[in-house]
């Protein structure tokens, strides 16, 4: 597995600013995700932060809305930009650590962002 | 794309009682389903995974059935205890795709 850090843990913004959430890994990781969780809602994924590129966003995420970075193997930021009350949620970042593609993902502990 | 479904939504069980969580998921192409615990205020936690050329895994109190003819796979909590007590998610994937879909999730409660 993977030690996984996020910062903020959590953070509460007014409408029209922007936030940038940085996901840290103890190791060099081949693949890093960011998700969101709505509140009482399951996983749905932004996009897969690849490193020296940009990022691939899934349907209904666009790059404007939520830059994002990968300078590294071990290191990305999610901004959430411009945002509104419907952006709170939970931020999760992930990684598959191995090598070998097993599709194994371990998952950071998550910024809670609140916009009021 | 692929789609999952899960269910109960919510699950209460006596401490000591099995407790078993269900999913179906769409695509047949679909190979590996990971399981994970996400407790109140944290990230979700992997706790068992199983790929399709295996149909049973077990770890400890935990287990996950796979049947790949009728696309579904079930999680078995067996002796549960209260800090079992949290939302668990299923999840699928495939090769091609490489991202993981989850399940709506299962408030699962067991009482002392």
């Amino acid at each position: 597995s993977a030690v996984i850090s996020q910062k903020p843990s959590r953070d509460i913004c007014q409408r029209g600013t922007s936030l940038t959430i940085q996901c840290q890994v103890d190791s060099q990781v081949t693949m890093m995700f960011w998700y969101r969780q709505q509140p009482g809602q399951s996983l749905t994924l932004i996009a897969t932060a690849n490193q020296g590129s940009e990022a691939t966003y899934e349907s209904g995420f666009v790059i404007d809305k939520f830059p994002i970075s990968r300078p590294n193997l071990t290191f990305s930021t999610l901004t959430v930009s411009n945002m509104s009350p419907e952006d709170s949620s939970i931020y999760l970042c992930s990684v598959e650590p191995d090598r070998a593609r097993t599709d194994t993902q371990y998952f950071g502990p998550g910024t809670r962002l609140t916009v009021l | 794309g692929e789609n999952v479904e899960q269910h109960p939504s919510t699950l209460s069980v006596q401490e000591g009682d099995s407790a078993v969580i269900k999913c179906t998921y769409s695509d047949s192409a679909s190979n590996y389903f990971p399981w994970y615990k996400q407790e109140l205020g944290k990230g979700p936690q992997l706790i068992i995974d199983i790929r399709s050329n295996v149909g049973e895994k077990k770890d400890q109190r935990i287990a996950v059935t796979l049947n790949k003819t009728a696309k579904h796979f079930s999680l078995h909590i067996t002796e549960t205890q209260p800090e079992d007590s949290a939302v668990y998610f299923c999840a699928a994937s495939t090769y091609s795709a490489r991202q993981l879909t989850f399940g709506s999730g299962t408030q699962l409660t067991v009482l002392p």
